[in-house]
This record gives C-alpha cells, sequence and structure tokens, in this order.
C-alpha cells in the first residue's frame, strides 16, 4: 500500500510568497495531521483533523498559516504571506483514530524561504 | 505545562551492546505512549507503542512503561550500526486530545 504521500518534496521562494503544501493520507485513515520540524524547536504539531474536521489548531503559529481537508484523501497547508522563519521541513502524517493514534508520515516537504 | 523530556545525546553504544533511551512527561492525564526513529534527513518512523505498564517487546525493542513515575523508556538489545538515528518519544494526552513529542535523542552505535 502506497504511504502517505506530499508534496512538493522541496520549496525555495522568496519572502512574501503564498506557498501551499500538500497531503494524501494513507487510504482508510480518518485523522491527518501537519507538523514543522526545526532545529531549535523539534517537531511542533500544528494542527490535525478528524475525519476532515479541524480538531486542533492551536499549534498554527500566526494567521498566515491555514489548512484545509476538503476530503478524505486530501489536505493542504498555505502559508500566505510567507517569512524566512517559516523554513522548515513540514511533515503530514496520518492514523486510523481510536485508542492506539499510531500516526505514519510522509516524506516531508523542505521549505526554504529567502 | 505539558512537556516531553529527553536526553539529546549523543548517547554512544558499542555494537552488540543494549541502548537505553528514557523519557519523562508531565502530564498524569497521558495514556498513548510512542517511539519514533529518525534518520539524518528522513521522517519519523513509528517502532513502538505502549498504553499500559510494564514492557512490551517487539523484536530487539523492548519498550517499559511507568505511569507512577511518569516515564517511558526503549531499550534496544544487541545494537547495530543501523540503530544509529534520532529517537522521538511521543506522548498523547487523551483528555486534551493532544501529541507532544520530545526533541529526540540522538544515539550512535559503535561498529
Amino acid at each position: 500500500d502506497a504511504g502517505v504521500i506530499q508534496s512538493p518534496r522541496h520549496e525555495v521562494t522568496e519572502m512574501g510568497q503564498e506557498v501551499t503544501l500538500r497531503c494524501k493520507p494513507i487510504s482508510g485513515h480518518n485523522s491527518l495531521f501537519w507538523y514543522r520540524q526545526t532545529m531549535m524547536r523539534g517537531l511542533e504539531l500544528l494542527i490535525y483533523f478528524n475525519n476532515n474536521v479541524p480538531i486542533d489548531d492551536s499549534g498554527m503559529p500566526e494567521d498566515r498559516f491555514s489548512a484545509k481537508m476538503p476530503n478524505a484523501s486530501f489536505s493542504t497547508l498555505k502559508i500566505q504571506p510567507s517569512e524566512p522563519r517559516d523554513s522548515a521541513v513540514y511533515f503530514c502524517a496520518s492514523s486510523f483514530s481510536g485508542f492506539t493514534y499510531e500516526q505514519y508520515f510522509g516524506p516531508g516537504t523542505r521549505l526554504t524561504v529567502t | 505545562q505539558k512537556e516531553v523530556e529527553q536526553n539529546s545525546g549523543p548517547l554512544s553504544v558499542p555494537e552488540g551492546a543494549i541502548a537505553s533511551l528514557n523519557c519523562t512527561y508531565s502530564d498524569r492525564g497521558s495514556q498513548s505512549f510512542f517511539w519514533y526513529r529518525q534518520y539524518s534527513g528522513k521522517s519519523p518512523e513509528l517502532i513502538m507503542s505502549i498504553y499500559s505498564n510494564g514492557d512490551k517487546e517487539d523484536g530487539r525493542f523492548t519498550a517499559q512503561l511507568n505511569k507512577a513515575s511518569q516515564y517511558v523508556s526503549l531499550l534496544i538489545r544487541d545494537s547495530q550500526p543501523s540503530d544509529s538515528a534520532t529517537y522521538l518519544c511521543a506522548v498523547w494526552v487523551n483528555r486534551d486530545d493532544k501529541i507532544i513529542f520530545g526533541k529526540g535523542t540522538r544515539l550512535h552505535i559503535l561498529p
């Protein structure tokens, strides 16, 4: 079975530009998570969805960040406008909700904002 | 403040020895505990989950949970150079429906 799919794998953009990251969860999983990882802050949960509904977005750093999950097989994380401090690796993960919440991560998108 | 603490390392262990990784957490409402392995430049990979006190074994890996002392550990027996990676401890606090990751421990297995 295919794992979590993310695109693009690498993104280089200039400050002020809009960035859209995409994620396709594992088929059958109904929870989806967006994370950001940096050396300084480690792995941080930004937002997660359960059955396409955002449950907790308290980790979203500010209004420049937004996430959507229009259906069970697709989610986007958008940054507008982007800033150099947004440079990080962004991971998407999915799980089958329930007691276990074992998450499976995608390969990540390395974002560089110049 | 809900926190998950890990020693950042690096932890150096000779090949064939037992590697012991530890994690403490602050919220007593935590109920689900996970260990992820992350190779440099790669994504985290789930290797163990544990939900009740005691030990859980899977191959060369053993997870240990002590809720009274609020710690969870991971033992890797017969360590191999391929085990060299960063190990992330994650705690799911069911009450708050939130997962918190530690910053990870870098493990280096010496050939």
